[in-house]
């Protein structure tokens, strides 16, 4: 079963606008939530993370957004730029399993000219 | 090296062969995942080794699948009687520690993409 959801697989998004990637979870025990963004052909990468004890964590552009109540979170790009389309993978670590991530499906970000 | 490697990069085997794939973690990482992306799913998590043991199996799919960590360093994940739905690229991933310290920030290799024809 998918604990981590990402229900929109692609986003289109006009270089210098907001890019807004969601992510749902239904697994309450998740503890540490990251983001991780994977060009083709290579591995994803670490992009920015947030604790369950926090709502928003910035770094440069980047802003994630937790909502506990709703099990919900997002990213933020802003301003997005061309070099920022990628496919971007929510994750959630679960104490029970070695704190092990578990991944959503990802969606495909295009950041157009 | 200062990252994940992982080899070989590509393998195609026929159904019904053994493979095994390979794992160099970051020296010093404790912690060691195998996750798989099958063609147009989300990771899917396999296994974790802390140190050389594996606390957590439960994401191997069958009894095909079987994984190995030794010197606290490499790893192999061994795939017996290949079947097609196996084809996927499999990545691995090495962090300082199991636990939250200082977060659980995994780095991962570039994967191996396994197909079988």
């Amino acid at each position: 079963d998918q604990q981590v959801k990402q229900n929109s697989p692609s986003l289109s998004v006009q270089e210098g606008r907001i890019s807004i990637l969601n992510c749902d979870y239904t697994n309450s025990m998740f503890d540490y939530f990251l983001w991780y963004k994977k060009y083709p052909a290579e591995g994803p990468t670490f992009l920015i993370s947030i604790s369950s004890i926090k709502d928003k964590n910035e770094d440069g552009r980047f802003t994630v957004f937790l909502n506990k109540s709703a099990k919900h979170l997002s990213l933020h790009i802003v301003p997005s730029q061309p070099g920022d389309s990628a496919v971007y993978f929510c994750a959630a670590s679960n104490p029970n399993s070695g704190y092990a991530l578990n991944f959503g499906k990802g969606t495909s970000l295009l950041v157009t000219p | 090296g200062a990252g994940v490697s992982q080899s070989p990069s590509n393998k195609v085997t026929e159904k019904g062969k053994d493979v095994e794939l390979r794992c160099d973690p970051i020296s010093g990482h404790t912690a060691l995942y195998w996750y798989r992306q099958r063609l147009g799913q989300g990771l899917e998590f396999l296994i974790y080794f802390q140190g050389n043991s594996a606390p957590d199996k439960s994401g191997l799919p069958s009894d095909r699948f079987s994984a190995e960590r030794t010197g606290e360093s490499v790893s192999t994940l061994t795939i017996q009687r290949t079947q097609q739905e196996d084809s996927a690229v499999y990545l691995c991933a090495s962090s300082l520690a199991g636990g939250r310290v200082g977060g659980t920030e995994a780095f991962f290799g570039q994967g191996t993409r396994l197909t079988v024809v």
